[in-house]
């Protein structure tokens, strides 16, 4: 069964709490993305990352952290400095190589404060 | 700096009926648009990307154009269903980016009555 699993689907935290958000893909694709959607809103980027062991900020990176130690997998840290961390979160993929350049996104995981 | 905007927000129309999405972008630079689907606390799904020299992109009973020179893409629904309500985003890719980012519109909220 292939294409991007995102764990776990709800995740409550406490105020002060750090949480991590998995995304893990079988799609062979290189680039991963984490985006934020809130109500209202478009889609905001918060990380991407085109290869292994390497990442960029995006528009809303503060109090977010990131790794990609392999290619399946882009795992989001949410940290206490995150003021508001209450969205629903997604993953997405895309593969590089090809001129055919499409996103693919997870199912999401919803993230609420208590 | 690249925008994107989809009006309206929300549509409301009795099942049968042919539609149009719009998507309008401010900068005409782009790689390439894609148009997914969201259903309410759910993942996006792709639809259909257009790449830049393309005009027009079909699949099943969905058709979107693409007018760079305008700033403007459209989806077309032809005999709409009660299985196509969801909200419809179009993302661009900006060539000026640099890098692998997306900007995504807010979306247009469908209903379809049956």
């Amino acid at each position: 069964d292939g294409g991007i699993t995102q764990s776990p689907k709800y995740l409550f935290r406490k105020e002060g709490q750090n949480v991590t958000l998995s995304c893990e893909q079988n799609l062979n694709h290189d680039a991963m993305y984490w985006y934020r959607q809130d109500p209202g809103q478009g889609l905001r980027l918060i990380y991407y990352s085109q290869i292994v062991n390497d990442f960029q900020k995006g528009d809303i990176a503060e109090g977010y952290s990131v790794s990609r130690e392999k290619k399946e997998s882009f795992p989001l840290t949410v940290t206490s400095a995150q003021k508001n961390p209450t969205a629903f979160y997604l993953c997405a993929t895309r593969t590089v190589s090809s001129s055919y350049n499409e996103q693919f996104f997870g199912p999401g995981t919803r993230l609420t404060v208590l | 700096k690249q925008e994107v905007t989809q009006i309206p927000a929300a549509l409301s129309v009795p099942e049968g009926e042919n539609l149009v999405l719009n998507c309008s972008f401010t900068d005409s630079a782009i790689y390439n648009l894609q148009w997914f689907r969201q259903d309410p606390g759910k993942g996006l799904t792709s639809l259909l990307l257009i790449q830049s020299s393309q005009r027009e992109q079909t699949s099943g009973r969905l058709n979107a154009s693409l007018d760079k020179s305008s700033g403007r893409s459209t989806l077309y629904i032809a005999a709409s269903q009660p299985g196509d309500s969801a909200t419809y985003l179009c993302a661009v890719r900006p060539t000026t980016s640099g890098t692998y980012k997306y900007i995504f519109g807010t979306g247009t909220r469908l209903k379809v009555l049956a």
